[in-house]
């Protein structure tokens, strides 16, 4: 069964330092997601693509974080500078995007800042 | 907005005895699609279940089935016969029929099913 792949699976970084995520969605998948899911909570949604265009980054914190999905694929989530409270995971997930598509999610990648 | 609540942090249950987790919500959307999503200690989250609001008949699948209560907003779980491996994370979720297809989820349910 084809799945969501992200990498890496783990990152460890000094504040201040820059970090980047990146994700393959589900081939076909026309929505892509980025979540971050703080320890003991549910995920929230950071940044949400249809193909290349932003269709919602209300909760993306502009001044620090930025996403891209140039050609409609796979797409890269940065963080810079990273911050103490930036630790969480996340989680990429996808959607063929029609309507009442589930959402396939990937590993995640556990983000630590130190 | 819609907002998504869980209200058990944590519940555990015999191996092969049954478990209901709850699940509210807060919409003023009449078409919506709820789920419920697994994921395990150090894996994925995986769809486990799904029930369209315009469906009066509860979703089923295997041995987990849904209590769907349109009225009262209430989206619960049931598990029978709880196996070890339905040990996870159980999160409720919320998305609009209208719209861009983006997913809201509660706080989540920590399940340990003990032998």
């Amino acid at each position: 069964e084809a799945e969501v792949a992200q990498s890496p699976r783990y990152k460890i970084t000094e504040k201040s330092q820059a970090v980047a995520f990146w994700c393959d969605p589900i081939s076909g998948h026309a929505t892509l997601y980025w979540y971050r899911q703080i320890l003991g909570q549910g995920p929230e949604l950071l940044v949400q693509f249809q193909d290349e265009s932003v269709v919602d980054d209300s909760q993306l914190p502009k001044d620090r974080f930025s996403a891209e999905r140039l050609k409609g694929v796979d797409s890269t989530l940065k963080i810079q500078p990273a911050e103490l409270g930036d630790s969480a995971m996340y989680l990429c997930a996808s959607s063929w995007g029609a309507e009442n598509s589930p959402l396939h999610f990937g590993n995640g990648t556990r983000l630590t800042v130190t | 907005a819609q907002t998504v609540t869980q209200s058990q942090p944590e519940m555990s249950v015999q191996e092969a005895e049954t478990v209901t987790l709850s699940c509210t919500y807060d919409t003023s959307e009449n078409n919506y699609y709820l789920f419920w999503y697994k994921q395990p200690p150090s894996r994925q989250m995986i769809l486990v279940i799904r029930q369209e609001a315009y469906k009066q008949q509860n979703a089923t699948e295997n041995r987990f089935s849904v209590n769907f209560q349109k009225a009262a907003k209430s989206f619960s779980l049931k598990i029978s016969d709880s196996q070890l491996g339905d040990t996870a994370m159980y999160f409720c979720a919320f998305m609009k029929q209208s719209g861009n297809n983006d997913m809201r989820f509660g706080a989540g349910t920590r399940l340990t099913v003990k032998p």
